[in-house]
């Protein structure tokens, strides 16, 4: 069965350090990967995906992710947070269907 | 603007008191899909629909059902709302299905906060 496990279920962070949410996937078919964004009472906004190619993955507000077979891992990363980047995150792997991990609730602290 | 528009945005309700939350999507997508979200359980997904009259149950579809009459309105009906119901719903839609290529981006209404007393 497919399966996303995101590791963090909270990551406090201040302002300006570097962010990294992890997200590990389990899969018997290929996966197409992606990191959703809820920003407070909104719905959930593309961050970036993974189809195939490049393993490092650029999506918007300067977040990254990269994509490890081996470890069957996508990894979501941002070198300088900012407050506004205070959100829920959700990784989401696209094999058999469409399957959404717990999410991380990231807070930005000034 | 190319959106997903889901009604009422929150909604408190009584157990057993038939309800309807609309969707509609003006991007002429054939996908559409209804989640509910729970705290550290993230998105489950409830019913969804590959195209007009095609529709079929996703991981938790007790206590719902859905209807797909034209293509860009997938209304999600709780016949008879008990407490667990309790949550965050969220409509989304996408160009084709997950059937397709698995590929296809996702786009999410602002959801509708449902309270079952």
């Amino acid at each position: 069965a497919q399966s996303v496990t995101q590791l963090d279920s909270q990551v406090p962070v201040f302002e300006e350090a570097p962010v990294e949410l992890r997200c590990n996937y389990s899969s018997s078919v290929s996966v197409y990967l992606f990191w959703y964004v809820q920003y407070p009472n909104q719905g959930l906004q593309l961050l970036l995906k993974y189809l195939s190619g490049s393993t490092l993955v650029k999506g918007i507000n300067g977040f990254e992710a990269e994509f490890n077979k081996s470890q069957t891992s996508f990894h979501l990363r941002k070198p300088s947070v900012h407050i506004s980047d205070t959100a829920e995150y959700f990784c989401a792997a696209a094999g058999n269907k469409l399957t959404f991990g717990g999410g991380t609730r990231v807070l930005v602290k000034p | 603007e190319a959106q997903v528009t889901q009604n009422p945005r929150y909604l408190i309700t009584v157990t057993g008191k038939k309800l309807t939350v609309t969707c509609s999507q003006n991007m002429n997508h054939e996908y559409m899909s209804w989640y509910r979200q729970d705290p550290g359980l993230g998105l489950r997904q409830i019913y969804y629909s590959m195209n007009v009259e095609v529709t079929d149950k996703g991981d938790v579809p007790e206590g719902y059902k859905v209807s797909r009459k034209e293509k860009r309105n997938f209304p999600l009906i709780l016949e008879s709302p008990s407490p667990n119901q309790t949550s965050l719903y969220f409509c989304a839609s996408s160009l084709r299905g997950r059937g397709h290529s698995g590929a296809n981006v996702l786009t999410f209404g602002a959801g509708s906060r449902l309270t079952v007393l």
